[in-house]
């Protein structure tokens, strides 16, 4: 069965300390691999999409990275406002358009 | 564009009671997508269509969950009849299915469902 796991499932940091969520997924042809925020009481927002090993994507304090069997979302020197849930999802070649998430990293940056 | 659309934001109802949420997609937008959302099992897909046709509804629970699209721009999950394990925030999405910016995912704001 296809499955998308992220861990830790909860991670507390200080202001300013840098850390990386993973999201390991165990299936062959990936089509695309995403990674989505998501704010109490709100739908996820996307953040990135990822194709191929190798390829990164920044913005901000986050930065995408992706192998052939993982992803990597590194923050770095975070602030109080990237507290959030952060959500990766994948799709398959052999899923049409079917996109399934993880169960997701609660992030807390303490001031 | 306003985003995705769900209505109603939150819905309370007794064991029994048939639910019906609704969905307005992005205008353009050719995949559409529901999800539920819980503590203990996340964000899980419902079902999903392309065109306007389901695709995949391998998600959907049992027989008391139904979806339609009717057209591009309005789709409904109904629940009949619901039961307290139905209590969950469901979310609808919607994306393109190709060219630029494909399979990103718009969620709406969700719909808050207690059913007591």
């Amino acid at each position: 069965e296809d499955q998308v796991t992220q861990s830790p499932e909860a991670l507390r940091l200080q202001e300013g300390e840098s850390s990386s969520l993973n999201c390991s997924y165990t299936v062959s042809g990936l089509r695309g691999l995403f990674w989505y925020r998501q704010d109490p009481g709100k739908g996820p927002e996307f953040l990135f999409t990822l194709y191929s090993a190798g390829e990164e994507k920044e913005k901000e304090r986050l930065k995408a990275t992706l192998t052939k069997k993982e992803s990597f979302l590194h923050i770095t020197a975070p602030k109080p406002e990237d507290s959030a849930t952060y959500l990766c999802a994948v799709r398959w070649y052999s899923s049409a358009s079917k996109i399934i998430f993880g169960s997701g990293t609660r992030l807390s940056i303490r001031p | 564009d306003a985003g995705v659309i769900q209505s109603p934001r939150h819905e309370v109802t007794e064991m029994g009671q048939e639910v019906t949420l609704r969905c307005k997609p992005i205008s353009g937008h050719n995949s559409l997508f529901w999800y539920r959302q819980t503590m203990m099992r996340g964000l899980e897909l419902l079902i999903y269509f392309n065109n306007n046709v389901p695709i995949d509804d391998s998600g959907m629970p049992e027989d008391r969950f139904s979806a339609k699209m009717p057209n591009a721009s309005f789709s409904t999950l109904k629940i009949q009849p619901s039961e307290p394990r139905d209590s969950a925030v469901y979310f609808c999405a919607s994306s393109l299915n190709s060219g630029s910016g494909a399979n990103v995912l718009t969620f709406g704001a969700g719909s808050r469902l207690t059913v007591l």
